[in-house]
């Protein structure tokens, strides 16, 4: 199996941008989807196929990927915004793996 | 609309067994990979297990291999997650997890499973 490492925690000023990354080996062969998760609620996805924004997600939410990371940013950064976020891709066998999460504190 | 309503969760011993349903609706239940998806308090997501739609292959993470099973029912539009050999690690608010092509990703409310003595 593989791993995914991003940064425990990110905080930035409201209508500031937001990058949160997400490091993996296996990241440059296989698609990374993005989860928003606040307490007590279900994750929602945010980005999809390292870049895409699925309907409903604010224009804001964007992804991109260099390399064996990804990135997700968050332009124009609002207090609705925080939140935890994990980024998940797979490896050939269909076995998800998720990082660790990011918690994103909007000062 | 979609649906995914997680069912069994509760207080068992360490040791014990308990058995997790996932109904579904508002989709083609029988074209679509099924996914647990496990949260412990306080910490991170954990992929659980998954099962093909014609449910011939199955796959779990390390740590759950042999003691948990993934099945489904596609008649019935559910799936289950049978759980042995509980251990006070395992508890977690467990989710059901649905996802197709694009953007076609559905979670469940969750079920919280606490193995304590």
């Amino acid at each position: 199996s593989f791993e995914l490492t991003q940064p425990p925690s990110v905080s930035v000023s409201p209508g500031q941008t937001a990058r949160i990354t997400c490091s993996g080996d296996a990241l440059p062969k296989q698609y990374t989807y993005w989860y928003q998760q606040k307490p007590g609620q279900a994750p929602v996805l945010v980005i999809y196929k390292d870049s895409e924004r699925p309907s409903g997600i604010p224009e804001r939410f964007s992804g991109s990927s260099s390399g064996t990371t990804v990135t997700l940013t968050i332009s124009g950064v609002q207090a609705e915004d925080e939140a935890d976020y994990y980024c998940e891709s797979a490896d050939s066998s269909s076995i998800w793996v998720f990082g660790g999460g990011t918690k994103l504190t909007v000062l | 609309e979609v649906q995914l309503v997680e069912s069994g969760g509760g207080l068992v011993q360490p040791g014990g067994p308990l058995r997790l349903s996932c109904a579904a609706s508002g989709f083609t239940f029988s074209d679509f990979w099924l996914t647990w998806v496990r949260q412990a308090p306080g910490k991170g997501l954990e992929w659980v297990a998954n099962i093909k739609p014609d449910g011939s292959e199955k796959n779990s993470v390390d740590s759950v291999k042999g003691r948990f099973t993934i099945s489904r029912d596609n008649d019935k539009s559910s799936m289950s997650l049978l759980m042995n050999s509980l251990r006070v690690e395992d508890t977690a608010v467990y989710y059901c997890v649905v996802r197709g092509l694009h953007d076609f990703d559905y979670w469940g409310q969750g079920t919280m499973v606490t193995v304590s003595s």
